[in-house]
């Protein structure tokens, strides 16, 4: 099966940039959806097909995707975007979604 | 578009539970539903999935031969039958809807705690 792989945790200030990153074999070759979950929540989608965002997100939530690497890079972060945040692709089967293992965004 | 999962509680080891997941404002039998878990301190695990018209279905290795999923299109709801339930089975449930690949919305999830 397909193996994603996240950091388990990044920490920034508020105000600066914080970057997720998600790596997997050839990655690019497929297309990155991103999860905001808050504990007590139900997650939600901020990041689809790499790069789009659905209604509602914030620009400062943006994703790329390129070789090994998909990265998802927030901005302007603000304290209410401490949360976990995961990556998810299609296995090579096509049968079922993978999830990354998360990655726990702390704001300072 | 909304997903309201019911069903869970606390149950013995190798006992059932029926989750149920209610949608509203879409047709599950349209498209893709699945079953993801998060168990305590841990990440999302998709444990089972139904494709829309074709119905087909999968299952994670972990619950494979245990866990059933199905829907009722009368009642626009998503089941998942676990049966020999397990510690490690202990998790949130949540289901969501495919989503041109990816999946949203989501239900806020139920509580499945094994133990005796």
């Amino acid at each position: 099966s397909y193996v994603l792989t996240q950091p388990p945790s990044v920490s920034v200030a508020p105000g600066q940039t914080a970057r997720v990153t998600c790596v997997g074999n050839n990655i690019g070759s497929k297309s990155v959806n991103w999860y905001q979950l808050r504990p007590g929540q139900a997650p939600v989608l901020i990041v689809y097909v790499d790069s789009d965002r659905p209604s509602g997100i914030p620009e400062r939530f943006a994703g790329s995707n390129s070789g090994n690497t998909a990265t998802l890079t927030v901005t302007r972060v603000e304290a209410g975007d401490e949360a976990d945040y995961y990556c998810q692709v299609w296995d090579s089967s096509g049968d079922h979604p993978v999830f990354g293992g998360g990655t726990k965004l702390t704001v300072l | 578009v909304q997903l309201l999962e019911s069903g869970g509680g606390l149950v013995e080891p190798g006992r059932s539970l029926r989750l149920s997941c209610a949608a509203s404002g879409f047709t599950i039998s349209s498209f893709a539903m699945i079953w993801v878990r998060q168990a305590p301190g841990k990440g999302l695990e998709c444990v089972s999935g139904i494709s829309g018209s074709a119905g087909r279905t999968y299952y994670a290795d972990s619950v494979k031969g245990r866990f059933s999923i199905s829907r009722d299109n009368s009642k626009n709801t998503l089941y998942l039958q676990m049966n020999g339930l397990r510690a490690e089975d202990s998790a949130v449930y949540h289901c969501a809807k495919d989503w041109y690949g990816a999946f949203d919305p989501w239900g806020q999830g139920t509580l499945v705690t094994v133990s005796s």
